[in-house]
């Protein structure tokens, strides 16, 4: 069964605290994104990798920071410079000859 | 001003009737994408469209390149159609997104 994998569902962290977001594709998909969704507002890019080894800054990567040492994986570290890290947390992936982004379940992060 | 926006932000529509969900942007695109959003956040892509019009089961995409617009709609709308519909642009490697039209349907 391919797909992506996204854990913890529901995450909390103190304040102050660095937490890291799981991604796991068995797709065989060269691309991989990680965009925070807010309400009221459009999905927004934080991080995205093409290659094993190589990632580049979305939009909004203040605060955020991603490894891609696997093909299948993709990792997202919330840190405590982050200032307003609650929000749901979505990680795609994409095979770069094609144009269909497919979605994880998402993670929602709430911070107390 | 974002680069895709879309329209309504809000739709509450009585089941059967004939749905529009309408979305503009501003970037030149490869492929303009429908995707749909259920109430626990999960995300499936409904369809890819560089031109023309698509049609799956009740549901239908046009893209009109020219004035860079396209539409959803949903025939005979049910109310399992209650989602929420984010129209999303690709150009380059990048996905522009709109906010998101939230859809009522009310058996």
């Amino acid at each position: 069964d391919g797909g992506i994998t996204q854990s913890p569902k529901y995450l909390f962290r103190k304040e102050g605290q660095n937490v890291t977001l799981s991604c796991e594709q068995n797709l065989n998909h060269d691309a991989m994104y990680w965009y925070r969704q807010d309400p009221g507002q459009g999905l927004r890019l934080i991080y995205y990798s093409q290659i094993v080894n190589d990632f580049q800054k979305g939009d909004i990567a203040e605060g955020y920071s991603v490894s891609r040492e696997k093909k299948e994986s993709f990792p997202l570290t919330v840190t405590s410079a982050q200032k307003n890290p609650t929000a749901f947390y979505l990680c795609a992936s994409r095979g770069l000859a094609e144009e269909i982004q497919f979605f994880g379940p998402g993670t929602r992060l709430t911070v107390l | 001003k974002n680069e895709v926006e879309q329209s309504p932000q809000n739709l509450t529509a009585q089941e059967g009737e004939f749905i529009t969900i309408n979305c503009s942007y501003s970037v030149g695109i490869s492929a303009l994408h429908w995707l749909q959003q259920h109430p626990g956040g999960g995300i499936v892509s409904l369809f890819m469209l560089s031109s023309g019009k698509k049609k799956h089961g009740r549901l239908i995409a046009t893209i009109n390149i020219q004035e860079k617009h396209s539409s959803l709609h949903i025939t005979a709308s049910h109310p399992r159609d209650s989602a929420v519909y984010i129209c999303a642009a690709l150009t380059g490697n990048q996905f522009y997104f709109g906010t998101g039209t939230s859809l009522t349907v009310i058996p």
